[in-house]
């Protein structure tokens, strides 16, 4: 089953606007992740949060993570159209059963037109 | 992609013939994990390892096994494809079991 859920499935924006993604998910966690994937490629890591974190940033990423609601948001400023890309969120459960595991939501379908 | 690589690329096969997918790393990364990629599913974890001879089970293990017995070489078989085992396979390794580092993918497509 599905531990991630990302909002919204598909998103299509103008290069230089800011993009917001959104990532729902249902156990508690030790992490959480996001991931790109280009078109027929691999998936990229981008940045991991820890459940004790609450927002990190990494270049034009910014990721916030509330536990209480169990939902995370990736947003990328000033988009260009390199980002366009599929972006998935992935949790890695704090359950012994979950450990060592990630487990991946459907991803987000980001179009960035120049 | 860098320090995975798997193989091949792409295969087509028939319902009832085994197939074997191979991950190979250069990083010497204790665990690695085999996903498959479908429309609508996202990644689903078909099997792990977290170290030489060591595997269990993900959440889409049945028709599929595993083996690792070099750290650097964790193969994906499927001992009778079926159709519904075509797919996108990706490989992942993990020093820390957190960050993963996917490969390039496997595209099966079973006949």
């Amino acid at each position: 089953s599905q531990q991630g859920e990302e909002d919204p499935q598909a998103l299509s924006i103008q290069e230089g606007e800011n993009a917001t993604m959104n990532c729902s998910y249902k156990t508690s966690i030790n992490n959480l992740q996001w991931y790109r994937q280009n078109s027929g490629r691999g998936l990229v890591h981008l940045i991991l949060i820890r459940s004790n974190e609450r927002e990190k940033h990494s270049g034009r990423l910014r990721v916030t993570l509330d536990t209480s609601k169990k939902s995370s948001s990736l947003l990328i400023t000033a988009s260009r159209a390199a980002d366009t890309a599929s972006y998935f969120c992935a949790t890695e459960s704090s359950s012994g059963a979950g450990s060592y595991q990630l487990t991946f939501g459907k991803g987000t379908k980001l179009s960035v037109i120049p | 992609d860098a320090g995975i690589t798997q193989s091949p690329r792409h295969k087509v096969t028939e319902t009832g013939t085994p197939v074997t997918l191979r991950c190979h790393q250069t990083e010497n990364h204790r665990y690695m994990y085999w996903y498959r990629q479908d429309p609508g599913h996202g990644l689903r974890l078909i099997h792990y390892s977290y170290g030489v001879k060591d595997t269990d089970k993900g959440e889409v293990s049945d028709g599929y096994s595993v083996s690792r017995s070099k750290t650097e070489d964790f193969l994906l078989t499927l001992e009778s494809a079926t159709s519904s085992q075509t797919s996108v396979y990706f490989c992942a390794i993990s020093e820390s079991a957190e960050t993963q580092y996917f490969g390039p993918g496997t595209r099966l497509l079973v006949l």
